[in-house]
């Protein structure tokens, strides 16, 4: 069965880097892309972006525009999403998802990140 | 308008049906050629579920109690025979070529009477 297992919770200080990994199996990895979606405390689901696994193109909401980059280690089956800058606003939930037909059809457990000084 | 629109909250009794729209624009639910439109329901502490995509195709395992349709800018979710574990948040999402970014309704909170 598909399963999407995200790294644990972090806690990082304001102008420091997180890097959340996503670990798939259950399917073929290459075949499907990744999108990554975030959700501050209380909040709605905020769209990241997405990555092609297969050819690593990526596309970034504006909003992360610069700050944020998305890849993929085929040996290992993971994909991963790297937010820099980080500030009081990027407290949230992430979560990657797997994209099928233009839908995010199934979703890692998400990853708590924490900014705090 | 910019985005998705939901409305906040649905409150119905047990056993009966709740509808929940979505409205958009002709750059995202209004453009089939996008994938279509995607519905979501969460769990208080849980992630996301795909309930429905492509506007009105149910993934395998999803009950028949859910059903999706679309009619040009505007979608619908109905849950029929609503049961206590159909509270959660639902949202709506698609891709909208206008901004080139997926987004997201702001989600409707269902309570079962």
């Amino acid at each position: 069965q598909v399963q999407l297992v995200q790294s644990g919770a972090e806690v990082k200080k304001p102008g420091a880097s997180v890097k959340v990994s996503c670990e798939a199996s259950g399917y073929t990895f290459s075949n499907n892309d990744f999108i990554w979606v975030r959700q501050a405390p209380g909040q709605g689901l905020e769209w990241m972006g997405w990555m092609n696994t297969k050819k690593g193109d990526t596309g970034y909401a504006q909003v992360f525009q610069g700050r944020v980059s998305m890849t993929r280690n085929f040996f290992r089956n993971t994909a991963y999403m790297e937010l820099s800058s980080l500030t009081f606003e990027d407290t949230a939930v992430y979560y990657c998802a797997r994209g099928t037909s233009g839908s995010p059809d199934f979703w890692g457990q998400g990853t708590l990140v924490t900014v705090s000084s | 308008q910019a985005g998705l629109a939901q409305p906040p909250s649905v409150s119905k009794g047990l056993r009966q049906t709740a509808t929940l729209t979505c409205s958009g624009n002709s750059d995202n639910v209004g453009n089939s050629g996008n994938g279509g439109v995607s519905w979501l329901q969460q769990h208080q502490g849980h992630p996301p579920k795909l309930l429905s995509y492509r506007d009105n195709s149910r993934p395998s395992g999803i009950s028949e109690r859910f059903s999706a349709y679309r009619s040009g800018n505007t979608a619908s979710l109905t849950i029929t025979g609503l049961q206590p574990e159909d509270e959660a948040d639902y949202y709506c999402s698609a891709w909208d070529s206008g901004l080139n970014a997926f987004v997201f309704g702001p989600g409707t909170k269902v309570t079962v009477l």
